[in-house]
C-alpha cells in the first residue's frame, strides 16, 4: 500500500524559516494538504491544493511540490506555530491517506 | 460558523458496538461529502471512512471495513459511524471532518470523541 513519509522532529529557531517535507508516489499524482495540530486540538488544514490558504491562515505557510515530494514552508516562524504538522494526499485505491507527521520546535 | 460537534464516545469492552454521532451547523451539509479521521493516543491521523453528500459512495479503510458502517441524516444535520465488533486498536479520539468543496482536502473538524476499548 502506499504511504506519505515525513521527517518525525523539525526545529528552527524563533522568525527564521522550516521547511516539512512530505514524500511519496500519490504526490505525483494528487496535491498534498497540510494540517497544523496543537496539543489536545483538532487539527487545522492550513495548505490545500496548489498553494491555497483558508481564511485566518497566515501567509507565512506555504505549499510546493516537485516529483513525488510535497513541502510546507513556515517563512518566519512564531511560537505559536509549536504543533504536529501532517500532509495528506491519496493512496493507491484513491483513498485519503495521512503522512506519519512532523513535530516542529520553534527554539 | 462552521461547527462539528460529535458524541458518543465512551469505554466499551471488546467485540462491543458503539455508535458515534456528528452534528453540524452552519453550512449546507447535504452538499458535502463526510469523513471520519481517528487519532490514537500519542499516534498519527488516520482516515477511518467517506461518505458523499447523498450518501451514494461510501468507503472503508480496510482497517475497519465490515465493521464499521458510515451514514448520515441530511434532514438532521448529522452524520454517524456505527462501530461493530471493536477491538483495542480501535482506541482512539475518533474526528469527523468536512471535504472541501472542490478538492481533496479537509476544511472543517470537529473537536473529536474518544472510544476506549478494553475489559
Amino acid at each position: 500500500s502506499s504511504e506519505l513519509t515525513q521527517d518525525p522532529d523539525v526545529s528552527v529557531a524563533l522568525g527564521q524559516t522550516v521547511r516539512i517535507t512530505c514524500q511519496g508516489d500519490s504526490l505525483r499524482s494528487y496535491y498534498a494538504s497540510w494540517y497544523q495540530q496543537k496539543p489536545g486540538q483538532a487539527p487545522v488544514l492550513v495548505i490545500y491544493g496548489k498553494n491555497n490558504r483558508p481564511s485566518g491562515i497566515p501567509d507565512r505557510f506555504s505549499g510546493s511540490s516537485s516529483g513525488n515530494t510535497a513541502s510546507l514552508t513556515i517563512t518566519g516562524a512564531q511560537a505559536e506555530d509549536e504543533a504536529d504538522y501532517y500532509c495528506n494526499s491519496r493512496d493507491s485505491s484513491e483513498n485519503p491517506l495521512f503522512g506519519t507527521g512532523t513535530t516542529v520546535t520553534v527554539l | 460558523e462552521v461547527q462539528l460537534v460529535e458524541s458518543g464516545g465512551g469505554l466499551v469492552k471488546p467485540g462491543g458496538s458503539l455508535r458515534l454521532s456528528c452534528a453540524v451547523s452552519g453550512f449546507t451539509f447535504s452538499s458535502y461529502s463526510m469523513n471520519w479521521v481517528r487519532q490514537a493516543p500519542g499516534k498519527g491521523l488516520e482516515w477511518v471512512s467517506s461518505i458523499s453528500s447523498s450518501s451514494y459512495y461510501i468507503y472503508y479503510a480496510d482497517s475497519v471495513k465490515g465493521r464499521f458502517t458510515i451514514s448520515r441524516d441530511n434532514a438532521k444535520n448529522s452524520l454517524y459511524l456505527q462501530m461493530n465488533s471493536l477491538r483495542a486498536e480501535d482506541t482512539a479520539v475518533y474526528y469527523c471532518a468536512r471535504d472541501s468543496a472542490g478538492s481533496t482536502a479537509f476544511d472543517s473538524w470537529g473537536q473529536g470523541t474518544l472510544v476506549t476499548v478494553s475489559s
